[in-house]
């Protein structure tokens, strides 16, 4: 079974440019999580959809950040204008819709390094 | 940003001996999940504790649930140096996982 796929792996770029990072979720997967990993800290949730739908944005920084999941497959978070603190991790995972009460396991991609200069 | 607190941040030990890791809630969850992450990778999965005073094992790691279901534990017996990472707790709130900021171990030989 094909795992969560992130692009790019790598990404470096001067302060208020813009980049965007792009997840395909492991398929049948109904919810995917977009986090954000500062060095040395644990994931912090930017985003969660369930299927094309957002079920949390609250702590995403929306006068920069904007995400998408259409089609409820793949999705893409985009960082417009980029500022020095957002060098960090940006992680994708899914999991399956598992129940109002229950979180299912989450599988995470390999991530998407960026460094803003 | 939300995050719940684990100890201890940092713990750094001989092959042989043994390691504990905690996680602390202020509300009662849904369910825990346990996550490790090797230095340069992304978190795995290690496991989920849904029921009260729940405990589970898989080989040298147990995990326990606390009775009131706010706070859980990871212990790793006769640590090797393959368990070197950082161990993540993940708190449920129905469908919403919050990261734990993680504690680090490193493992000499």
């Amino acid at each position: 079974e094909a795992g969560v796929a992130q692009s790019p792996r790598y990404k470096i770029i001067e302060k208020r440019q813009s980049v965007a990072f792009w997840c395909n979720p492991i398929s049948g997967h109904a919810t995917l999580y977009w986090y954000q990993q500062i060095l040395g800290q644990g994931p912090k949730l930017l985003i969660q959809f369930q299927n094309n739908g957002v079920v949390d944005d609250s702590q995403l920084p929306k006068d920069r950040f904007s995400a998408e999941r259409l089609k409820g497959v793949d999705s893409t978070l985009k960082i417009q204008p980029a500022k020095l603190e957002d060098s960090a991790v940006y992680l994708c995972a899914s999991s399956q819709l598992v129940g109002r009460t229950s979180t299912g396991e989450l599988f995470f991609g390999e991530g998407s390094r960026l460094t803003v200069l | 940003g939300q995050q719940v607190m684990q100890i201890p941040q940092y713990q750094h030990v001989q092959e042989g001996e043994d390691f504990t890791t905690y996680c602390n809630s202020s509300t009662t969850l849904s369910n825990i999940q346990w996550y490790k992450q090797r230095p340069g990778g992304h978190p795995v999965f290690l496991i989920q504790l849904v029921k009260s005073g729940e405990v589970k094992k898989q080989k040298r790691l147990t995990f326990q649930f606390g009775e009131a279901k706010k706070n859980s534990s990871l212990h790793i017996t006769a640590t090797q140096t393959t368990d070197v990472g950082t161990y993540f707790c993940a708190l449920a709130r129905f469908q919403k996982l919050v990261f734990g900021t993680g504690t680090r171990l490193l493992v000499s030989p």
